[in-house]
């Protein structure tokens, strides 16, 4: 069965490193999504991205955040400068066009010391 | 008010016990319906979708939609140990830009 897969599945970094977060979505989806969960806390959106360039993005999604689809495969969300609260479970999703049904990667877990 | 409403729970039911669960909404924009399973430290599992009120069946699983109340729900039959998780509502408006999660709901089915 198609899946979304992510990695690094954990990742521990240093505050104010860069942080690079990968995505492969399932193939034929064309609509790809950043959520994170706060460990305890709930499912909270970033960004949409569709056709090349971000649909949407929420107030978390600041300057130090940014998301690429640098080929045919990877979908990629980079953190520039990590702050202590960006320690979090980052999900990846995507979507086929047009049905609404939302599959998500199994996270990465990213660990800002 | 938040855009998803959704008790946290935790709720604690008998193995074989029908379980209900529910999310309110305050955006009659919303159009898509989903239900996620989610076990701890791992991603949302899709469970069941719908885009139009009234009952959609799968399983054990029936998902229900009523528009007119903003009220959706998810019955779980013949509860097992398996289904201990947490389950989130999500909804989207029709232009899947962002989809709205409530906050999940943890269900605990005892042996």
């Amino acid at each position: 069965e198609p899946e979304v897969t992510q990695t690094p599945s954990h990742q521990v970094t240093q505050m104010g490193q860069e942080v690079i977060l990968r995505c492969v979505p399932i193939s034929n989806h064309l609509y790809f999504y950043w959520y994170r969960q706060i460990l305890g806390q709930k499912v909270e959106f970033l960004v949409s991205f569709y056709n090349n360039e971000i649909s949407e993005k929420s107030e978390i999604f600041d300057d130090q955040f940014s998301v690429e689809r640098p080929d045919g495969s990877n979908f990629t969300l980079k953190i520039r400068s990590t702050k202590l609260e960006d320690s979090a479970m980052y999900f990846c999703a995507s979507s086929e066009l047009g049905t609404g049904e939302l599959f998500f990667g199994e996270g990465s877990r990213l660990t800002v010391l | 008010q938040k855009e998803v409403e959704q008790d946290p729970g935790p709720l604690s039911v008998p193995e074989g016990a029908i379980v209900s669960l529910n999310c309110t909404y305050s955006n009659s924009a919303f159009q898509y319906f989903m239900w996620y399973r989610q076990y701890s430290r791992k991603g949302p599992e899709l469970l069941m979708y719908t885009y139009s009120s009234g009952n959609k069946e799968d399983g054990r699983f029936t998902a229900q939609v009523d528009k007119s109340s903003k009220y959706i729900s998810l019955f779980i039959r013949d509860s097992q140990p398996s289904d201990s998780a947490t389950y989130l509502c999500a909804m989207s408006v029709y232009n899947f830009n962002k989809f709205y999660f409530g906050s999940g709901t943890k269900l605990n089915v005892k042996p």
